[in-house]
C-alpha cells in the first residue's frame, strides 16, 4: 500500500488479557520500528527489525512484551498479560535502505482498563 | 536517556507570530528530524537535516542544526491555527550496528486565532 498500515486503531482489553498489534509496512521498506507513546510524552523505542537479520529488541520494557516478522512484511506486537501501564499509542514505521526517510502508521490506541 | 531533550515544553502565541522550539541531543547523529502530531496519533514528517548541513528552508519552516552545540531549532514563522499540534524531533543514529529514530519529548504548541 502507498502508507504503513496498523490495525486495530482502538483496542480496550481487560487487564491481564493478551493483545496483538498488527503493522503492514510500505511495500519494499526492509526496516521496521515499534515504538511506545504514552500520553503526553516522547516516543519510546521498543523493537527494530532490519531484513532477515536478527531483531533489536533493546527497547522492550519487559518479557511480557514480544513482536514478529515475517521476512519484509507484516509485523506483530504481542503483549501478554496486560497491565495498565501498557496503556498507551502504539506506533510502527518503516524505512526504505535507500534513504533517511522514516514513514509512520497512525498507530493503535491501546487502552487496559 | 536515549531520548534528546526539547524546549519549551509546551508554547502558546497568537496567529500570525513566529514560533521557535528547540531540540539538543547528546550522541553523534547521521541527521535530525522533525515531526509533527496532531490529536496524539500519525506523525508527519516535516524536514530532515544532515548532519553536515546548517540551516534547511521549507514553506514556511526553517530548521538549523549546530553539531558542535548539538542542538537544533524549527522555525515557523506567520503561524496559523492550523500550526497547533505537537513537534518532535528526533535524532537518527546508529547504535550498536543499527539505524534508530530517537525522539525528544516534544513541544505541543498553541496558536490563539
Amino acid at each position: 500500500g502507498a502508507g504503513v498500515s496498523q490495525s486495530p486503531s482502538n483496542k480496550v482489553t481487560e487487564k491481564g488479557k493478551d493483545v496483538e498489534l498488527r503493522c503492514d509496512p510500505i511495500s519494499g521498506h526492509t526496516a521496521l520500528y515499534w515504538y511506545r507513546q504514552r500520553l503526553g510524552q516522547g516516543l519510546e523505542f521498543l523493537i527494530y527489525f532490519q531484513g532477515n537479520s536478527a531483531p533489536d529488541k533493546s527497547g522492550l520494557p519487559s518479557d511480557r512484551f514480544s513482536a514478529e516478522r515475517t521476512g519484509e512484511s507484516v509485523s506483530t506486537l504481542t503483549i501478554q498479560r496486560t497491565q495498565q501501564e501498557d496503556s498507551a499509542v502504539y506506533l510502527c514505521a518503516s524505512r526504505s535502505d535507500r534513504g533517511h526517510g522514516y514513514t509512520f502508521g497512525s498507530g493503535t490506541r491501546l487502552t487496559v482498563v | 536517556s536515549q531520548q534528546g531533550e526539547e524546549d519549551p515544553q509546551a508554547l502558546s502565541i497568537q496567529e500570525g507570530e513566529n514560533a521557535t522550539m528547540n531540540c539538543s541531543y547528546k550522541t553523534s547523529i547521521n541527521n535530525l528530524q522533525w515531526y509533527r502530531q496532531n490529536s496524539g496519533r500519525g506523525l508527519v514528517h516535516l524536514i530532515l537535516i544532515r548532519s553536515n548541513e546548517r540551516e534547511k528552508h521549507s514553506g514556511r519552516l526553517r530548521v538549523t542544526l549546530d553539531t558542535s552545540k548539538k542542538s537544533s531549532s524549527l522555525l515557523i514563522t506567520a503561524s496559523r491555527a492550523a500550526d497547533t499540534a505537537s513537534y518532535f524531533c528526533a535524532t537518527d543514529r546508529n547504535i550498536q550496528g543499527a539505524q534508530k529514530l530517537v525522539f525528544g519529548q516534544g513541544t505541543r504548541l498553541t496558536i490563539n486565532p
